[in-house]
């Protein structure tokens, strides 16, 4: 069974101490792996999107790589402004069309 | 990116109505999703919105439940029958762009409360 894991479900940074979340997933067929970063009340905001194990993006003090079986979201010395649910997504490469299966997410606190 | 307008943005209902929910998009999209969210949970596609066809649904939705219309290329609605208090989440539409591929972006949402 297709799956998405993501860990920790809640990871409390001070600010300036950089970490990393992870997106696990056993998947058929990888199409692309999409992270996506969640205030409270808004819907999903795009970061990136990765396709084949290697690949790295990057976009401020995040980073986001990608191995055969998971990927990271790296956050460097994050601000509380990075405070956020980060989500990440899995496309099938088989006959699933377009459909995104997402992680539960991990949720973000960074302390001033 | 396309800019995505949902409505309304929230809303209280009773038990047995039922509540369409509206998305509009800035550009012409080729696909056009509907997500929900339940409390403190991560996101769940309901359905594909087909342009001039039937929506196609994901297993555990039903078309009576939640009848999907896209009449064109940038706008689309989502229909909660009969609500039940299990139905209060959030509901969320997202497209996929004619002209980048492979990438979804969101809308702002609609909360649902459901009494």
């Amino acid at each position: 069974e297709d799956q998405v894991t993501q860990s920790p479900e809640a990871l409390r940074l001070q600010e300036g101490e950089s970490s990393s979340l992870n997106c696990s997933y056993t998947v058929s067929g990888l199409r692309g792996l999409f992270w996506y970063r969640q205030d409270p009340g808004k819907g999903p905001e795009f970061l990136f999107t990765l396709y084949s194990a290697g690949e790295e993006k990057e976009k401020e003090r995040l980073k986001a790589t990608l191995t055969k079986k998971e990927s990271f979201l790296h956050i460097t010395a994050p601000k509380p402004e990075d405070s956020a649910t980060y989500l990440c997504a899995v496309r099938l490469g088989n006959n699933a069309g377009n459909m995104l299966t997402f992680g539960g997410g991990t949720r973000l606190m960074v302390k001033p | 990116s396309a800019v995505i307008s949902q409505k309304p943005s929230r809303d209280i209902c009773q038990r047995g109505t039922s509540l369409t929910i509206q998305c509009q998009v800035d550009s012409q999209v080729t696909m056009m999703f509907w997500y929900r969210q339940q409390p403190g949970q991560s996101l769940t596609l309901i359905a594909t919105a087909n342009q001039g066809s039937e929506a196609t649904y994901e297993s555990g939705f039903v078309i009576d439940k939640f009848p999907i219309s896209r009449p064109n290329l940038t706008f689309s609605t989502l229909t909660v029958s009969n609500m039940s208090p299990e139905d209060s989440s959030i509901y969320l539409c997202s497209v996929e762009e004619m002209t980048i591929t492979d990438t979804q972006y969101f809308g702002p949402g609609t909360r649902l409360t459901v009494l």
